[in-house]
């Protein structure tokens, strides 16, 4: 089974809806990244979460970790042509923290979003 | 604002050639990766760096794979002999600690032939 799950694969919407991107992991995460992909682009960074029940907000975009650790979501409000792209989860699952930095990340969710 | 920067943005070799791709960090971060994305599949983690040491590496990083900070802003990943399944996009990325937020370049795409 995959380390870190993000659903849906891909995701099509009206400019103006709200979405919501899943990531879910089998195991404690000690620190959840939200990145940003244009196809064969870099990772831009949106927002890292650590502490269970956490909740960040940047413009549109909220993201919480849930309090045991082993989910977050990425909410998009009234969704723009400026969000799509490929949003991908990048989490340190490693024990107590200690992976010296290692991402782990999920398989990406694409969005599309129609004007 | 600072940023990674990446050279050269694409690369073809061929096989068996010997590629050196490079990074400069952003200037304050003193933790340094390597990771790399095969088209269409996830990104992995190939190794991180600290204090001129590697901190971690993968399974991906056999002896073909080093690295290297050869000066005060360089971070250098090189793989000695180039393989077809090494062919994929290499991102470098730098943060504060390894705890802190990691910002990525813009990645090389490397071609094996």
């Amino acid at each position: 089974s995959q380390e870190l799950e993000q659903s849906p694969q891909s995701l099509i919407v009206q400019e103006g809806k709200n979405l919501t991107i899943n990531c879910t992991s089998s195991k404690t995460l000690y620190g959840l990244y939200w990145y940003k992909q244009k196809y064969g682009e870099g990772l831009i960074f949106l927002m890292m979460l650590q502490k269970g029940g956490e909740e960040k907000s940047h413009e549109k975009i909220t993201a919480k970790l849930d309090e045991k650790k082993q989910q977050s979501s990425l909410h998009i409000t009234a969704s723009q042509p400026s969000h799509a792209g490929i949003y991908l989860c990048g989490a340190d699952i490693g024990a107590g923290g200690t992976s010296y930095g290692k991402l782990t990340f999920g398989q990406g969710t694409i969005l599309t979003v129609h004007p | 604002e600072p940023e990674v920067t990446q050279t050269p943005s694409h690369q073809v070799t061929q096989m068996g050639q010997e590629v050196i791709l490079r990074c400069v960090p952003i200037s304050n971060h003193l933790y340094f990766y390597w990771y790399r994305q095969i088209l269409g599949q996830k990104v992995e983690f190939l190794v991180s760096f600290y204090n001129n040491e590697i901190s971690e590496k993968s399974e991906i990083f056999d002896d073909q794979f080093s690295v290297e900070r050869p000066d005060g802003s360089n971070f250098t990943l090189k793989i000695r002999s180039t393989k077809l399944e090494d062919s994929a996009m290499y991102f470098c990325a730098s943060s504060r600690a390894f705890t802190y937020e990691q910002y990525f370049g813009p990645g090389t795409r490397l071609t094996v032939t």
